[in-house]
């Protein structure tokens, strides 16, 4: 879907370094949030955002901050990476105009090594 | 807090037979309820939803039924295709607690082989 994108789409880095992972969307949503996916675990969410500068942290949040500066990106930063932030991240938008369905992004494939 | 629990994978059948992935909930409002399909290397698309108690969400062949008794909203199928292989997630949004955010079942990954 055109109206939400992540960037990278995969990216290794090593463990200790910083890394940001940008979501980008074109729909105007008032809501943005990260979920990581793992094996056994299915979805969880680490931080949402309910609009420019309001972030509020979710079920996995240690290791990461977010930053929304503008209504249409929400960034994901790992301070330190360890191999436990090894997974696939995963944005989501929804708002009013959806009827607050979500719509996600195609995902990020982060291997820390 | 809310959680979802969902039936453990995977689950594998065989193409023409009956799907039912059972999912329940635990919500302190009235939540709404979602399936979501994952394919292969892909992002999660929903399914289909209900809002209330006793709706049913329906597409591509697919079911379920909100049912506040039973706090339960299964996934079933009449006749699944080998297109149906994917990972399918249950999951809740409870928009009294003012995010909008789902909580996710862990995910039942179906096989459907020919």
């Amino acid at each position: 879907d055109a109206g939400i994108t992540q960037s990278p789409r995969h990216k290794v880095t090593e463990t200790g370094t910083p890394v940001t992972l940008r979501c980008h969307q074109t729909e105007n949503h008032r809501y943005m949030y990260w979920y990581r996916q793992d094996p056994g675990h299915g979805l969880r969410l680490i931080h949402y955002s309910y609009g420019v500068k309001d972030t509020d942290k979710g079920e996995v949040s240690d290791g990461y901050s977010v930053s929304r500066s503008k209504t249409e990106d929400f960034l994901l930063t790992l301070e330190s990476a360890t191999s436990s932030q090894t997974s696939v991240y995963f944005c989501a938008i929804t708002g009013r105009q959806t009827n607050y369905g979500y719509t996600f992004g195609s995902g990020t494939r982060l291997t820390v090594v | 807090g809310n959680s979802v629990t969902q039936m453990e994978g995977p689950v594998t059948l065989s193409e023409e037979a009956f799907l039912t992935i059972n999912c329940t909930y635990t919500a302190t409002g009235y939540p709404s309820l979602f399936w979501y399909v994952q394919y292969p290397g892909e992002g999660l698309q929903l399914l289909l939803k209900a809002t209330k108690a006793d709706d049913k969400g329906s597409n591509k062949g697919f079911e379920a039924t909100y049912r506040k008794e039973t706090t339960s909203f299964h996934l079933e199928k009449g006749s699944v295709q080998v297109s149906d292989s994917a990972v399918y997630f249950c999951a809740l949004s409870d928009a009294g607690a003012g995010s909008y955010q789902l909580t996710f079942g862990k995910g039942t990954k179906l096989s459907v082989i020919p």
